[in-house]
């Protein structure tokens, strides 16, 4: 599967919207960009996942870019609840494989 | 029902102890797996069943012994562990080992002394 970046840490005022990068330049046209988060010693919870068009639920927003290489989480009121570790993942036929992901901060 | 259901939250034993973690799940999946989870680290994969074979076996030591009784139920059999095998174990399910997402079970969190 192909390999993801995402920067360390972010900081977000709560209230406001929470924009999460993920850079995946070696992705496949087979792999789909699953995001997920993991609030302190819970199990990671399922937030989104797209293929190449843009897709919404009632928990975020997922960009993707038109040439796929990267992709943007949107959380658009972030919540104190919201602070957490959110994983970018690409996953083709295989395994969910976690990476270091973002530590995103929600500050009041 | 949609949830993985893991027992029990929290588990201290003895180097020489015998346990088991269960992991449950009813949303007819046929793919489970365990995830081992350190302080500050990413969930890394240990084992995977599809349609109650084991398919996948990260190089996991034989302390660690899995189980899938039927397609609902998940067993992990731990025996002689060490502390450094002191982690959140974390189970999860999807629909088939290929092509779905996965929901995840909350963990056992697991203290070897």
């Amino acid at each position: 599967d192909a390999k993801t970046t995402q920067p360390t840490s972010m900081d977000c005022a709560e209230g406001r919207a929470a924009n999460l990068p993920c850079n995946h330049s070696t992705i496949s046209g087979n792999e789909y960009v699953y995001w997920y988060r993991q609030i302190h010693s819970q199990g990671p919870q399922y937030i989104i996942h797209g293929l190449k068009n843009n897709e919404t639920n009632e928990m975020a927003s997922l960009i993707i870019t038109e040439d796929r290489k990267s992709s943007t989480l949107i959380l658009p009121h972030a919540t104190l609840r919201d602070t957490a570790v959110y994983y970018c993942i690409v996953k083709g036929y295989s395994t969910l494989t976690f990476g270091k992901g973002t530590m995103l901060l929600v500050s009041p | 029902d949609t949830e993985v259901t893991q027992t029990p939250k929290h588990l201290v034993m003895g180097m020489t102890n015998k346990k088991s973690l269960k992991c449950e799940q009813h949303m007819g999946h046929r793919a489970m797996y365990w995830y081992k989870q350190k302080a500050k680290k990413p969930p890394e994969l240990m084992f995977v069943y599809s349609y109650e074979k084991l398919s996948i076996n990260e190089s996991v030591p034989s302390r660690f012994s899995p189980e899938c009784p039927n397609s609902s139920l998940l067993n992990l059999h731990l025996h002689a562990l060490q502390p450094e095998d002191s982690a959140l174990y974390l189970c999860a399910s999807s629909q088939d080992a290929v092509n779905y997402g996965y929901t995840f079970g909350s963990g056992t969190r697991l203290t070897v002394v």
